[in-house]
């Protein structure tokens, strides 16, 4: 069975502090691979995706993600928070053969201190 | 913009008693999804519908069942609500065909069960 792992459940950082929150999937197969964000109060919106192609992905807000085949991984990056990055981060994957399913992870919360 | 509403923030239930959760997007969307969304675990698919009258069981279903009579309207049924099933309930919809189109979520319902 597919499944997402998470390894840090709480983040604290600094404003100006670099990023980079792991994510781990196991699936055999080709993958589409997602980062969602749930800011305070807010609807969980999509941060950025990958799906083919060059495995550095651009999202919103500075954000960027790398896909390594090789560790079966997808690591959010970014270079300088903010204290408006505050929010609960999910990584997801949908293996293509598993038609709509996303599987999630546990989610990461960020926090930062101003 | 894409609007996926749902038609409580906030619930209490009794135990035993017949839950009714709505759920309606704006865009057309064939895709519609209801998640569980509990601390350490993330979010877990309940049911999905690809089409009118359309429905298929996630990974938790028991317990649940749904009905999609319009295209625009999910609905998510609890039958004897119980304590276990507080959590907060994610409504998404999404475009047909590809799996990785982004999913569209809806605030939210969090729901306790006395």
């Amino acid at each position: 069975a597919q499944s997402v792992s998470q390894h840090n459940h709480h983040v604290i950082l600094s404003e100006a502090a670099s990023l980079e929150l792991g994510c781990n999937y196991s699936y055999g197969g080709t993958v589409n691979l997602f980062w969602y964000v749930q800011y305070p109060g807010q609807h969980l919106q999509l941060l950025l995706k990958y799906f083919s192609g060059d495995p550095l992905v651009k999202g919103i807000k500075g954000f960027e993600a790398e896909f390594i085949k090789s560790k079966f991984s997808f690591n959010l990056r970014k270079p300088s928070v903010q204290w408006s990055d505050t929010a609960e981060y999910f990584c997801a994957v949908n293996g293509m053969d598993s038609n709509y399913q996303l599987i999630w992870g546990a989610g990461t919360k960020l926090i930062i201190k101003p | 913009d894409v609007k996926v509403t749902q038609s409580s923030r906030y619930l209490v239930k009794r135990t035993g008693e017949k839950v009714f959760l709505e759920c309606v997007q704006d865009m057309d969307h064939e895709n519609m999804f209801w998640y569980r969304q509990d601390p350490g675990l993330g979010l877990r698919l309940i049911y999905f519908s690809y089409d009118v009258k359309m429905k298929e069981k996630g990974d938790i279903p028991e317990g649940y069942s749904v009905s999609r009579e319009k295209k625009e309207r999910f609905s998510l049924i609890l039958e004897s609500a119980s304590t276990n099933q507080t959590s907060m309930y994610l409504c998404a919809s999404s475009l047909p065909g590809q799996a990785y189109n982004e999913q569209f979520f809806g605030p939210g319902t969090r729901l306790t069960v006395l």
